[in-house]
C-alpha cells in the first residue's frame, strides 16, 4: 500500500539554525499539509499546499515558516530561525483531492528538538 | 477550535466492541463527519468518514444519528493494538485543515 514517508525521522538542531523536514506524498496526490504535535499536546494544523501555492495556512506558519515543492516527488516545510518552541513532530499529510471520497494520508513523522 | 465533543478516556476489554461517542451538535449539512487515530507518537491513521448513512469498513463502523448530532464510532472486535487516541472531526470535504480536539484515548485490555 502507497504510504507518505518522512526523512529524516529525529532532527536535533541549535536554536537560531535552519532546518529542513521532508516528505514524499503518495505518487498520484495533488494535495500536501504540514502539521504539527508539541509533545502532550494536540496536532495543529500549519499549511495546506495545492498547484505549486498555499491553500490555507494557520496562525502558527510565520514568516519563519516555509513550503515548497522542488520537484516531482517531494515536499519541504523549512523553518528558517528555529526557536525552543519548535520543538514537536511536524507530520506530513497529502490527499489524491479535496473531495469528501478522498482522505487525508499522514506519514510517521519527524521529531525535531531545538536545543 | 474543534467542532466535537469527546470523552477524554475510555476502556474496553479485548475481543469486545468498543464503542466511541462523538458530539457534533452544531454541524452543518454539507459536513462529513470523519474519524482518525493516534497511535503513540506516530501520524494520524485515517478510519472512516460518514455525511449521514451508517458506514461500514474494513476497521469500523460509523453510526450516525437522524439528526445528525452525534455519532458513534464502533470498532466491533477490540485488540489491543486499537489502544490509541481516537479522534471525531467534523470537515467540509477532504481537502479543508483539519482540526484535532483532544480525542478520546482508548485503552483495551487483555
Amino acid at each position: 500500500e502507497p504510504e507518505v514517508t518522512q526523512t529524516p525521522s529525529h532532527q536535533v538542531t541549535q536554536m537560531g539554525q535552519e532546518v529542513i523536514l521532508r516528505c514524499v506524498p503518495i505518487s498520484n496526490h495533488l494535495y500536501f499539509y504540514w502539521y504539527r504535535q508539541i509533545l502532550g499536546q494536540k496536532v495543529e494544523f500549519l499549511v495546506s499546499f495545492y498547484n505549486n501555492e498555499i491553500s490555507e495556512k494557520s496562525e502558527i506558519f510565520d514568516d519563519q515558516f516555509s513550503v515548497e515543492r522542488p520537484d516531482g516527488s517531494n515536499f519541504t516545510l523549512k523553518i528558517r530561525s528555529t526557536k525552543l518552541e519548535d520543538s514537536a513532530m511536524y507530520f506530513c499529510a497529502s490527499s489524491e483531492s479535496s473531495s469528501h471520497t478522498d482522505t487525508q494520508y499522514f506519514g510517521p513523522g519527524t521529531r525535531l528538538t531545538v536545543l | 477550535d474543534a467542532k466535537t465533543t469527546q470523552p477524554p478516556s475510555m476502556d474496553c476489554a479485548e475481543g469486545r466492541a468498543a464503542n466511541l461517542p462523538c458530539n457534533h451538535s452544531t454541524i452543518s449539512g454539507n459536513e462529513y463527519v470523519y474519524w482518525y487515530r493516534q497511535i503513540h507518537s506516530q501520524g494520524p491513521q485515517y478510519i472512516i468518514h460518514g455525511l449521514k448513512n451508517n458506514e461500514t469498513n474494513e476497521m469500523a463502523s460509523l453510526i450516525i444519528t437522524e439528526d445528525r448530532k452525534s455519532s458513534t464510532l464502533i470498532l466491533p472486535h477490540a485488540t489491543l493494538r486499537d489502544t490509541a487516541v481516537y479522534y471525531c472531526i467534523v470537515i467540509e470535504n477532504a481537502g479543508n485543515m483539519l482540526t484535532f480536539g483532544g480525542g478520546t484515548r482508548l485503552m483495551v485490555k487483555p
